[in-house]
């Protein structure tokens, strides 16, 4: 059964300060993989998505992820974080049954220190 | 703007109150969900519609039930609802075809007294 794990709960960084969002997935076939920005109260926006091709995938608001299939990952990153990052962060993997059979991490809670 | 539209934004029931929520897409999908999304728990799957048939039903309490009438709307009936069924209630859209992502509307905040 496909799966996936987000090791850290809730990560602050400082504002400028370099991030970088753990995903882990277990997934029998060629996963697709997405992350997905939440901020508070709302609902779930579409950073970035991996289906193939080029490993490192470029996303809006300045993040990118990398899919390395050799430790079933795929890690959010950001050069510079700004306050309005702060949101909970989901990472997510599906595969050819498309987004009916996304399974979804438990989230990354983002705090930004001024 | 959403293409995702969920009414109402808040809800609060008594648990022996019926109250539905609503979702419409603008998007042109042809499958829509529903999502629980409780504290501290991953996003949970309820309900799975592809061109208005219900393909998926994840061991759902029957107190929910949902109707999809068309492509572009989901509702979600609510009856005899717990204290535990307090949560967010997302719904999204998708085209339905491999390897395409799931389009999300700002939910609905239900809570249940």
């Amino acid at each position: 059964a496909q799966s996936v794990t987000q090791p850290d709960i809730h990560i602050t960084v400082s504002e400028g300060a370099s991030l970088e969002l753990r995903c882990n997935y277990s997934y029998g076939a060629t996963p697709y993989l997405f992350w997905y920005v939440q901020s508070p109260g709302q609902g779930l926006q579409l950073l970035l998505k991996y289906f193939s091709g080029d490993t490192l995938v470029q996303g809006i608001k300045g993040f990118e992820a990398e899919f390395k299939r050799s430790q079933s990952s795929f890690n959010l990153r950001k050069p510079s974080v700004h306050w309005s990052d702060a949101a909970e962060y989901f990472c997510a993997v599906g595969g050819i049954q498309g987004a009916q059979k996304l399974v979804f991490g438990q989230g990354t809670r983002l705090t930004i220190n001024p | 703007e959403t293409g995702v539209t969920q009414t109402p934004r808040h809800l609060v029931m008594g648990m022996t109150n019926k109250k539905s929520l609503k979702c419409e897409q603008h998007l042109g999908h042809n499958a829509m969900y529903w999502y629980k999304q409780s504290a501290k728990k991953p996003l949970e799957l309820m309900f799975v519609y592809s061109l208005e048939e219900r393909v998926e039903n994840n061991s759902v309490p029957s107190r929910f039930s949902p109707e999809c009438p068309n492509s572009s709307h989901l509702f979600l009936h609510l009856h005899t609802l717990q204290p535990e069924d307090s949560a967010l209630y997302l719904c999204a859209s998708s085209q339905g075809a491999s390897g395409t992502e799931a389009f999300f509307g700002q939910g609905t905040r239900l809570t249940v007294v």
